[in-house]
């Protein structure tokens, strides 16, 4: 069953405290993203990667970093947590040959 | 960049009814143009699509529309039911995805929560 998967779901933690959200699929597909949730923003893009050691910046990524040294796995990084980064983040996947995203369930993040 | 607007952001009908949501993007070489659906709770799933060479797509009670002089495209949902009520985001990109161009992302409007009145 082809699966994207987010670890933790929900967290809280504290100003200043690193944390890394980690985002898996088992489907070989290349595109990776992240996307942080706010209400009345939709859906924005925060870092994509096209293959492994490939990634960029997408709308927002201030605050964050990623990493792709493996194709199956794309961190999501905050060194510095603050109450602004405060979302619902989304990994999303999909292959360079389709178009569909695949989104993982989701993570709620609080910063207190 | 792509910017896309997504109107109106909250949606009832009463079921049964038809419901429209419209998007409009700034990109003209924007060429593919997804629909996602989030229930309550959880994650996007896409429901329909089209791209730029087809200016009319169907699925069952769903249809999408696009105007490309207008540059806008919107989603019919016909015959309503309670299973419908959702947040439905649009949005936009350049595809197919290449690494010969680069970044071809997607954006994504704001959402259109609708909910269907029984």
């Amino acid at each position: 069953e082809a699966q994207v998967t987010q670890n933790p779901r929900y967290l809280i933690t504290v100003t200043g405290k690193k944390l890394t959200v980690t985002c898996s699929q088992n489907m070989n597909h290349e595109y990776m993203s992240w996307y942080r949730q706010d209400p009345g923003l939709g859906l924005r893009q925060i870092y994509y990667s096209m293959n492994v050691e490939v990634t960029d910046k997408g709308d927002v990524p201030e605050g964050y970093k990623v990493s792709r040294k493996e194709k199956r796995n794309f961190p999501l990084i905050l060194e510095s947590p603050s109450p602004n980064q405060t979302s619902l983040y989304f990994c999303a996947v999909s292959g360079l040959a389709e178009n569909e995203q695949f989104f993982g369930p989701g993570t709620r993040l609080t910063v207190l | 960049g792509e910017n896309v607007e997504q109107h109106p952001s909250t949606l009832s009908v009463q079921e049964g009814d038809s419901a429209v949501i419209k998007c409009t993007y700034s990109d003209s070489a924007s060429n593919y143009f997804p629909w996602y659906k989030q229930e309550l709770g959880k994650r996007p799933q896409l429901i329909i699509d089209i791209r730029s060479n087809v200016g009319e797509k169907k699925d069952q009670r769903i249809a999408v529309t696009l105007n490309k002089t207008a540059k806008h495209f919107s989603l019919h949902i016909t015959e309503t039911q309670p299973e419908d009520s959702a947040v439905y985001f649009c949005a936009a990109s350049k595809t197919p995805h290449s690494i010969l161009f680069g970044n071809e992302k997607l954006t994504f409007g704001t959402g259109t929560r609708l909910t269907i009145i029984p």
